[in-house]
């Protein structure tokens, strides 16, 4: 049963555009992760927040921003898309900080552009 | 530094044969180590996990894995493959004192009749 949703499945746009993705989580965890998946299903952390507090930020493209509302949301805006954005955006939550604890994912979003 | 490999991008298996997928870890102390699997078109779910103890631990469906320390592996079994299974494999590391999960490259499984 889905309990990470994420909008919109997927995204087609142009190059310099503003894309924004969201995620919620009904789990009540308290620590989301974007996670971007490229052509070959290679996974790497971009961000991580527990509280609506930024916990890991990998190195990531300043067009890069994650915006927390509260711990339930966790969204991704990239302000000018480039051609090496395009990939699967996946969204996860877990129950506190530790790295032990399992990581629920959502279904992702697919970013392609053109 | 921590690593993950995975050496088999692909691997096809006949429906009801044994199953291994290769995980090989670059950690110098004891690793968190798990298997998650990504069906098509559906986020990660979680197979197993191990973190001490038992070397050998159960997971969802009939899936296994074995740690070794000294062949820094956490090698993922399964008896008896069924056509369900075809799904994208993954083999995770953490550390002790992480912060996040590091992701193999996964393995693309292929069950046929």
């Amino acid at each position: 049963e889905t309990a990470v949703f994420q909008t919109p499945n997927y995204h087609v746009t142009q190059v310099g555009n503003e894309v924004s993705f969201n995620c919620k989580q009904t789990l009540g965890h308290d620590t989301m992760y974007w996670y971007k998946q490229d052509s070959k299903k290679l996974l790497k952390i971009m961000f991580s927040y527990n509280n609506k507090q930024l916990i890991v930020n990998e190195t990531v493209p300043r067009r890069f921003s994650p915006q927390s509302s509260d711990k339930a949301h966790l969204n991704l805006r990239i302000k000018s898309v480039e051609p090496e954005d395009s990939a699967v955006y996946l969204c996860a939550s877990s129950h506190g900080t530790s790295s032990q604890n399992t990581l629920y994912f959502g279904a992702g979003t697919r970013l392609s552009v053109l | 530094a921590q690593s993950v490999t995975q050496p088999d991008a692909r691997v096809t298996v006949s429906e009801g044969a044994s199953l291994q997928l290769r995980c090989k870890y670059s950690y110098s102390g004891t690793p968190y180590l798990f298997w998650y699997v990504q069906y098509p078109r559906q986020g990660l779910q979680l197979l197993l996990k191990y973190y001490s103890g038992d070397p050998v631990v159960q997971g969802v469906n009939g899936f296994e894995a074995e740690f070794s320390k000294s062949n820094s592996s956490f090698h993922l079994r399964k008896a008896s493959v069924h056509w369900s299974d075809s799904a994208v494999y993954f083999c995770v590391l953490s550390a002790r004192s992480g912060t996040y999960q590091r992701f193999g490259t996964g393995t693309k499984l292929q069950v046929v009749p």
